[in-house]
């Protein structure tokens, strides 16, 4: 089955820089990526999807690229700010059951002032 | 998005007994899931539930210790069977919308088991 493996674990940022966080996967057939931002105590949120047919998708402050040849896919957010700060976790599925998604460890995103 | 609710919020368990989450949404779907969240861990899918058929479990998890119903296209609920501490978790269900093909969640269940 599906493996995704998300790095770093954690990642602490002055608020104003770039924070990236990687995914790999190790399906080729998946062609789903989703980005969802839990904040503590809470349901996670979407933030940004891409599919396995385009390469970058951007969306305000936050951007996400794939690369299908190497099996992997980032997401990147730009000037960070304090209400940044979450776990997002990467997550992968495979053919029209979007909904069975194989999630990243997370990440812990800690964004200072 | 679809509006998804789930009962109880939280819930605080004797073990050996069953717990029965429900979830519902404020438009039919097709596909429910159920996911688990361990603390300070991340998601993991449990099973599908598809409306009229009998739902798909995921490698680990089996029927006696989670059954699922989905009697209709806007409801399903998910038992945790002979609880024991290792099922103290955050319990979630979500749907696909149809209109955007998204993965949205439920607030969760907080099960905690002593």
């Amino acid at each position: 089955g599906e493996n995704v493996e998300q790095h770093p674990s954690t990642l602490s940022v002055q608020e104003g820089d770039s924070a990236v966080i990687k995914c790999t996967y190790s399906d080729s057939a998946s062609n789903y990526f989703p980005w969802y931002k839990q904040e503590l105590g809470k349901r996670p949120q979407l933030i940004i999807d891409i599919r396995s047919n385009v390469g970058e998708k951007k969306d305000q402050r936050i951007a996400v690229t794939l690369n299908k040849t190497a099996k992997h896919f980032s997401l990147h957010i730009t000037e960070t700010q304090p209400e940044d700060s979450a776990v997002y976790f990467c997550a992968a599925s495979r053919g029209r059951s979007w909904g069975k998604l194989q999630f990243g460890a997370g990440t812990q995103v800690v964004v200072t002032p | 998005s679809a509006v998804i609710s789930q009962k109880p919020s939280r819930d605080i368990c004797q073990r050996g007994t069953s717990l029965t989450i429900q979830c519902q949404v404020d438009s039919q779907v097709t596909m429910m899931f159920w996911y688990r969240q361990q603390p300070g861990q991340s998601l993991t899918l449990i099973a599908t539930a598809n409306q009229g058929s009998e739902a798909t479990y995921e490698s680990g998890f089996v029927i006696d210790k989670f059954p699922i119903s989905r009697p209709n296209l806007t409801f399903s609920t998910l038992t945790v069977s002979n609880m024991s501490p290792e099922d103290s978790s955050i319990y979630l269900c979500s749907v696909e919308d149809p209109n955007t093909d998204t993965q949205y969640f439920g607030p969760g269940t907080r099960l905690t088991v002593l």
